[in-house]
């Protein structure tokens, strides 16, 4: 099946650093990444999509300035969480869609800890 | 409002019994509806999918029954498994969107 990775998949940093997590697509080109926030034992919030080469959409009430999100290539995408305070402390899911069909395919997540 | 209801949210099951999880969406718009399985710390796998068209799927022990009408689909784990423990969340999609709307969740437990 296809495959999506993220890096890191822990990252601790202090209040007011910037944090970059990476999302690959390993065997697929994906047209289409989202990104996904999700707190303990809760469901996932659908943060953003970024489509390749162009500018990403935000849910309602996420912060498109705090959350950077790029999508360079067809294999990459990614998010940075800038100026980041304890709230900003969370589980990051992407997933990436094959252009062909819909299915989405997660990556393993990143645990952000902000201190 | 909450698009796709799931329930239980909590469930246990003996080994070699059924688990059955259950979604009702409101929005019928809605045309792929797929199920993930997600343990501890990892992120969601896709388990199973299906599109309205169809009234059950069935992939291994797990399967899918769609009931277009009221709005409903399930999943049922047969011969459920301890390594089954996880949880498990339906989503649903509309169209060229793709954007999935997630369930809450249901933590499924097999008891050995």
């Amino acid at each position: 099946g296809a495959v999506v990775s993220q890096h890191p998949s822990r990252v601790i940093c202090k209040s007011g650093t910037s944090v970059k997590i990476e999302c690959r697509s390993l065997d697929f080109q994906a047209t289409t990444m989202f990104w996904y926030r999700q707190f303990p034992k809760k469901s996932l919030m659908l943060m953003a999509t970024s489509n390749e080469g162009s500018k990403a959409t935000y849910e309602q009430g996420v912060e498109k300035d705090k959350f950077l999100i790029n999508h360079a290539s067809l294999t990459l995408s990614t998010l940075t969480v800038t100026s980041a305070h304890p709230e900003d402390s969370s589980f990051y899911i992407c997933s990436a869609r094959d252009g062909k069909v819909e299915t989405q395919y997660f990556g393993p997540g990143t645990r952000l800890l902000v201190l | 409002q909450q698009q796709v209801k799931q329930s239980p949210q909590s469930l246990i099951v003996q080994k070699g019994g059924i688990s059955i999880i259950n979604c009702a969406y409101e929005n019928t718009a809605f045309d792929y509806f797929p199920w993930y399985q997600q343990f501890p710390g990892k992120g969601p796998a896709l388990l199973i999918a299906i599109r309205p068209d169809v009234s059950e799927k069935k992939e291994g022990r797990f399967t899918i029954s769609f009931n277009k009408s009221a709005k409903q689909f399930s999943l049922h784990i047969m011969d459920s498994q301890p390594g089954d423990s996880a949880t498990y969340f339906c989503a649903a999609s509309k169209g060229s969107n793709y954007k999935l709307t997630f369930g809450k969740g249901t933590l499924l437990t097999v008891n050995p």
